[in-house]
């Protein structure tokens, strides 16, 4: 059974840092992408983050772009978020995904969330 | 605000149907695909839908996914009480090299 079990929430001063981890299991950790999807209190879903497989290509939303550092330890089947300088805006539940991405023979793109974890919580205190 | 449009709310009485759409631009669903997440209250989100029109085992056939163009809905058919949820779609935006979802639907059973 896959699960991702997140880790490293919990309340920060405005400017400071925080690292999130996700443990994987159950699955190939290395043969696929990873992501970041936080949800700020009673709003939607914003995508923070993704990582290849190998860990050598990394995106980030505009929003959090020079600021936050998504990692991986293949050896350790563990996600990283590294959040830096960071805002009352940042306030959210974070949650590490499973991601299933590739082109299929018409050269379509899919990328989606495959699996969730249940999320942790950081607060930015202003 | 979302790269992705979704209505905030959709209603509909039990047995009854409901379609909730998502548009999108050339740079996202016109060019790739589609995927539907349900977030139950109070839990993380589970993929519903995939490839557009694809369901996970787990996902009951009442549930299914449409794409045309930049546009992509999802029909929900005998709904039942247990299906109020939050419903987002999402997909890649290649212009902006990101993931990115819409900003969410309520589905309320009357």
């Amino acid at each position: 059974e896959v699960q991702l079990l997140e880790s490293g929430g919990g309340l920060v001063q405005s400017g400071g840092s925080l690292r999130l981890s996700c443990a994987a299991s159950g699955f190939a950790f290395n043969s696929y992408d990873m992501s970041w999807v936080r949800q700020a209190p009673g709003k939607g879903l914003e995508w923070v983050s993704g990582i290849s497989g190998s860990g050598g290509s990394t995106y980030y939303a505009d929003s959090v772009k020079g600021r936050f550092t998504i990692s991986r330890d293949n050896s350790k089947n563990t996600l990283y978020l590294q959040m830096d300088s960071l805002r009352a805006e940042d306030t959210a539940v974070y949650y590490c995904a499973k991601v299933s991405s590739g082109y299929d023979r018409a050269w379509f793109y899919y990328y989606y969330m495959a699996v969730w974890g249940k999320g942790t919580t950081v607060t930015v205190s202003s | 605000q979302s790269v992705l449009t979704q209505p905030p709310s959709v209603s509909a009485a039990p047995g009854q149907e409901v379609t909730i759409s998502c548009s999108g631009s050339s740079s996202n669903i016109g060019k790739n695909y589609v995927s539907w997440y349900q977030q139950l209250p109070g839990t993380a989100p589970k993929l519903l839908i995939y490839e557009n029109n694809k369901r996970p085992s787990g996902t009951p056939d009442r549930f299914s996914g449409s794409k045309s163009g930049t546009s992509a809905t999802l029909g929900i058919t005998g709904l039942q009480t247990g299906d109020e949820a939050d419903y987002y779609c999402g997909t890649w935006d290649s212009s902006l090299s990101a993931g990115v979802f819409g900003g969410g639907t309520k589905l309320t059973v009357l």
